[in-house]
Parts: C-alpha cells; structure tokens; sequence
C-alpha cells in the first residue's frame, strides 16, 4: 500500500526566508510519480508539479525549487524569499503504478503561513 | 472558461434528505475523479472513472453513487445525508498518460462544493 507523510502540519515563517516543506514516501512499485499542489485559502487546488521515478532530477522554477531522492524516498519543496502569497496548504502526493488508474494518494498536507 | 467546473459550489441541507453534485470539465480528459476533503484539510480520494467506466471505488457508503454520462460529466449523487458527510467534495480529471507501463496524470481540480448538513 501507499502511503505519503507530510510530517510538517504547519509551518510559519517570515517574508524573504526560505522554507522547505517535507514529503516521505511509501511504495512498492519500481516505477510511480510523485506530485505537489496548493490550495491557497481561497480553497482551488492547483497543480505545481509532476514527477517520475526514473528521473531523480531537480526541478527549479523561479522561486520553487524540488529534492527528489529516491535513496530517502523523499520529495522535498523548497520556496526560496517566500511571500505572503505562498501562504496556503500544500500537498505532496503519489501516484500508483497502475494502467488506467492514475489513483493519486495525498499527504495530509502542510499548512505554510508567511507573515509580513 | 473554466476547466473543471462544479455545481453548486455551496449546499446546506438537512439529515436524511438527498443531494446531487454535478461535474464537468472541458479539457478533454478521459479520466474524472470525486475526491472529499474533511475539515482538517485531508484529501481522500472516493471515485474514478475512466471513459465513463468505474475504475476506482474506494471504501465509501453505497449512499454515494456516482454517475458518468459521458467522459466530460461526472456526477455525485448522495442519498441520506448524515452529519459526517459534510465536508468539501472536489470534482478532478487527468488525462492519463503510459509511461514505461506507470499510468499517471496531474490532477485538474474544480473549485469545490461546500456540504453542510445539518
């Protein structure tokens, strides 16, 4: 069985510090994608990234960054000089390895707060 | 236009009545989803349906049956609310993808419908 743990329940820090937000993950499957997304207050969940488990890659967009490590079987977000608009829940999620099932299981999430 | 689109985005309604949350997305997708989000924000996934059939069903009452008439539409219907059923349902879909044997998609989710019973 899967299984996707965000041990950070909330996390709060200041405008222009860094954060990084943690995801440890369980899967027997060889092959399997991982995936984070927000849901800022306003309650939308919104899709940040997609990866898969041959490509041990990091990933930088603008002021986001990804560690995956397959060796810890983590899947770590960073937010470098965060802003008060990443303050929102963010999720970490897997994928199985199933055709036709895309099912996706979610980590219970951590809710960042950035203050002014 | 949105993308992924549900109806009604809030319901209020009484114990034991019967409500119906409606779903449909625009984007192409062959793959739709009902996801339930409780009050500590944890997102467990309820249905899949793949080209309108039932591919995923997860351990959820048979008071929640959902219905695809077409792979643009999927609906949510709910027969005897009770209290635990409150919650934010979210509609999604992803087109999936075959990789190396792996089927996978990013998730495209609706903006949430808001249950309250009462």
């Amino acid at each position: 069985a899967q299984k996707v743990t965000q041990a950070q329940t909330e996390i709060s820090v200041v405008e222009k510090e860094d954060v990084t937000l943690d995801c440890v993950y369980e899967t027997r499957d060889t092959t399997y994608y991982l995936f984070w997304y927000k849901q800022p207050p306003s309650g939308e969940l919104v899709f940040l990234i997609r990866r898969n488990s041959f490509d041990e890659q990091n990933e930088i967009s603008g002021r986001y960054s990804w560690n995956f490590q397959k060796s810890t079987s983590s899947f770590n977000f960073t937010i470098t000089a965060s802003q008060v608009v990443d303050s929102a829940v963010y999720f970490c999620a897997l994928s199985e390895a199933q055709v036709n099932a895309g099912k996706s299981t979610f980590g219970d999430g951590t809710t960042l707060t950035v203050k002014p | 236009d949105t993308a992924v689109s549900q109806t009604p985005k809030y319901l209020v309604t009484q114990m034991g009545n019967d409500k119906s949350i409606k779903c449909e997305q625009n984007l192409g997708h062959d793959t739709m989803y009902w996801y339930k989000q409780d009050s500590k924000k944890f997102l467990k996934i309820m249905f899949s349906y793949n080209n309108k059939e039932l591919i995923i069903n997860e351990t959820v009452p048979n008071r929640f049956s959902p219905k695809s008439p077409d792979k643009a539409h999927l609906n949510l219907h709910i027969n005897s609310l009770e209290l635990g059923d409150s919650a934010v349902y979210f509609c999604a879909s992803s087109h999936i993808r075959i990789v190396a044997g792996v089927s996978s998609g990013e998730l495209f989710f609706g903006e949430g419908s808001r249950l309250t019973v009462l």
